[in-house]
């Protein structure tokens, strides 16, 4: 069975400009959750999707956008980028469960550096 | 909210050697507890995970951890290091919707 895929691997962007980072989860795992990994910050929920719906949200700025599609893949969105977005933002993909967070599975992570 | 302590952001072995990783968390209701391992540039690897049945709990390559409710600790160990166990290590807390990671051991084993 494939992994959960993340792309783009790297990408370079401008203060001020968007980007947009897509995830593929794991077949059949229905819940994504994505999370951004600084060596100042650590690892940091940003969110989690589970049908098309943002289920839980961590504390970040309304910048910080998600959605999910139907077939389950995901994409966030970063708008107006600041230095300080610079770094790994991690997709994970789940089967879902009645209450916690069951066991994730992680993709290799999108390289994101903001000049 | 739930909250994780890593204690010892470096931890050094040598080859053969007990591996000892320190985890202590706070959360309001009984919590899920994991540890993950993260090469680099790489996502990270679920070592492991307690759910509530036994507090002893094995993971993969020779890893295990014990959940210890009244010290609040969730201790990874492994009897022997290996060199490739050399990585990050994340301890983990979820319950009521929310995930919280600790801030990370890095593992560095001396052959």
């Amino acid at each position: 069975k494939a992994g959960v895929t993340q792309t783009p691997r790297y990408l370079i962007k401008t203060r001020g400009q968007q980007v947009t980072l897509s995830c593929s989860p794991i077949s059949g795992h229905r819940s994504v959750s994505w999370y951004q990994q600084t060596p100042g910050q650590g690892l940091q929920f940003l969110f989690e999707y589970f049908s098309e719906t943002q289920r839980n949200k961590g504390n970040f700025p309304g910048r910080f956008s998600g959605r999910q599609f139907s077939n389950s893949r995901s994409e966030m969105n970063v708008s107006t980028l600041e230095l300080g977005d610079s770094a790994l933002y991690l997709c994970a993909s789940s089967l879902p469960s009645g209450t916690g967070f069951p066991e994730q599975y992680f993709g290799p992570g999108t390289r994101l550096t903001v000049t | 909210a739930q909250s994780v302590t890593q204690l010892g952001s470096h931890v050094s072995v040598s080859e053969g050697a007990l591996v000892l990783l320190r985890c202590n968390y706070s959360s309001s209701v009984p919590p899920y507890l994991f540890w993950y391992v993260q090469y680099p540039n790489q996502g990270l690897q679920l070592l492991l995970k307690y759910t509530s049945a036994a507090t002893l709990v094995k993971g993969i390559n020779g890893f295990e951890a014990e959940f210890k409710k009244s010290e609040t600790s969730f201790h990874l160990t492994k009897p022997s290091a290996h060199m490739s166990d050399a990585a990050e290590y994340f301890c983990a807390v979820s319950a009521l919707g929310d995930m919280r990671f600790g801030a990370g051991t890095r593992l560095t084993v001396k052959p």
